[in-house]
């Protein structure tokens, strides 16, 4: 079994502040790193799939990069908002279908 | 677009008896199929893949006799838990991807309680 870390567990910021996570794998192996946004009681939501070493995605105020050598990947959220409370989980692909899922970062934004 | 469902999503069974689960993709056809389990404060672990119309890969350490998954149609994919005890109580959870995309879409998630 790989391990997959994301830091912080869990992270409380004021409505506005903008925040970042950390997801850290195995530099071996890579296919791809996942990120997906889990809300209480919900689907988890993709976010990014990320595949080259130094991408870069954007999805509105959520952006994240990748260093695959290193082996770790960044989340950032710019100006958080109440609605962006949620984990925030990174998985890890190797090639061929198996994923390793990290336990996540827990989010909330006190309004 | 890319809707999973699974159904139910809580179950409360006696020791012995098996339960089945069901994931279902609304609007797309599902290659590939996921099952993942998930224990408290752990993470998501995969524990299998299946393919529609062909048997599933089982991760190292999951008995596939007793987690018995079907992948019959590109719409639905069924996990069924044999003879259920209370260690197999757990937060299960699917996803599925069509042909050519790597990301997963996700089911809401089933939560299991063997009494």
């Amino acid at each position: 079994i790989l391990n997959v870390e994301q830091s912080p567990q869990s992270l409380h910021v004021q409505e506005g502040d903008s925040t970042n996570f950390t997801c850290s794998f195995p530099s071996s192996n890579f296919y791809a790193l996942h990120w997906y946004r889990w809300e209480t009681a919900k689907s988890p939501e993709a976010l990014f799939v990320m595949t080259l070493n130094g991408d870069e995605k954007k999805k509105g105020r959520i952006s994240a990069t990748l260093n695959t050598k290193e082996g770790y990947s960044y989340l950032y959220i710019k100006g958080s908002q109440p609605e962006d409370s949620a984990t925030y989980l990174c998985a890890f692909r190797i090639t061929g279908n198996q994923f390793y899922f990290g336990t996540g970062t827990s989010l909330t934004v006190i309004p | 677009g890319a809707v999973v469902s699974q159904h139910p999503s809580w179950v409360i069974c006696k020791s012995g008896t098996s339960v089945k689960i069901e994931c279902r993709s609304l609007d797309f056809q599902a290659t590939t199929m996921f099952w993942y389990r998930q224990f408290p404060k752990q993470s998501l672990m995969l524990m299998a893949t299946s393919n529609e119309g062909s048997k599933a890969t089982y991760e190292q350490g999951v008995e596939k006799d007793k987690f018995l998954i079907n992948h019959a149609s590109l719409t639905l994919s069924t996990l069924t838990v044999t003879s259920a005890h209370p260690e197999d109580s757990s937060f299960y959870i699917c996803s599925a991807r069509y042909r050519g995309q790597e990301t997963q879409y996700f089911g809401p998630g089933t939560r299991l309680l063997v009494l």
